[in-house]
């Protein structure tokens, strides 16, 4: 079972930031928050992990909160080309563990 | 870019008979997954190589799936014989590292069984 609580949709303005939640108060101490993100008949994409600090890349950026029990993925400017489901992972490093998919955030982005 | 590739894209096919499907992963990723994704669902790991080796079959239903990786780099899976049940997108990726969270998928194969 996926170890994350994620709204099943939300929606967005076109140019304005999405921010999407993301509840893993579960997490341990050695396992990441993983991000990605599928647009419709494509394979998934991934977007961004983080351990404890906030991480930024050309795509987005995700705030972990300081007890790492939530985290929210931001994209700054939202487009058309952002609407996806959007998956939030927590898993180890190192290790076989493998990466649960829940059902994820469908992010619709409107005009 | 280099990408993952998978063939073929869409199959449609009677119950009973067999299917299956190819993935070439990006040159020098030593992992590669096959996963399942029904509509409305996430992906589900089906089946876990490093090289040519099997690491993670769990979730495989092995009276019907098989699937190999002989020369460590592309891979097949296959199913037979093939049930109205396994209608889904059968998606491909892989990864540099072992045990790193940062995989490359492709764009799926959609299966259709009738």
């Amino acid at each position: 079972d996926a170890k994350t609580t994620q709204p099943p949709s939300m929606d967005c303005a076109e140019g304005r930031a999405a921010n999407l939640p993301c509840n893993h108060s579960t997490i341990s101490g050695n396992e990441y928050v993983y991000w990605y993100r599928q647009i419709h008949s494509q394979g998934p994409q991934y977007i961004i992990h983080g351990l404890k600090n906030n991480e930024t890349n050309e795509m987005a950026s995700l705030i972990i909160t300081e007890d790492r029990k939530s985290s929210t993925l931001i994209l700054p400017h939202a487009t058309l080309r952002d609407t996806a489901v959007y998956y939030c992972i927590v898993s180890s490093q190192g290790g076989s563990e493998k990466l649960v998919f829940g059902k994820g955030t469908k992010l619709t982005v409107n005009p | 870019e280099a990408e993952v590739a998978q063939s073929p894209r869409y199959k449609i096919t009677e119950k009973s008979q067999a299917v299956a499907f190819w993935c070439d992963p990006i040159s020098g990723h030593a992992t590669l997954y096959w996963y399942r994704q029904i509509l409305g669902q996430g992906p589900e790991l089906l089946v876990q190589f490093q090289d040519e080796s099997v690491v993670d079959d769990s979730q495989l239903p092995k009276d019907r799936f098989s699937a190999e990786r002989l020369k460590g780099v592309d891979s097949t899976l296959k199913i037979q014989p093939a049930e109205l049940g396994d209608s889904a997108m059968y998606l491909c990726a892989s990864s540099l590292l072992w045990g790193t969270g940062e995989l490359f998928f492709g764009e799926g194969s959609r299966l259709t069984v009738l």
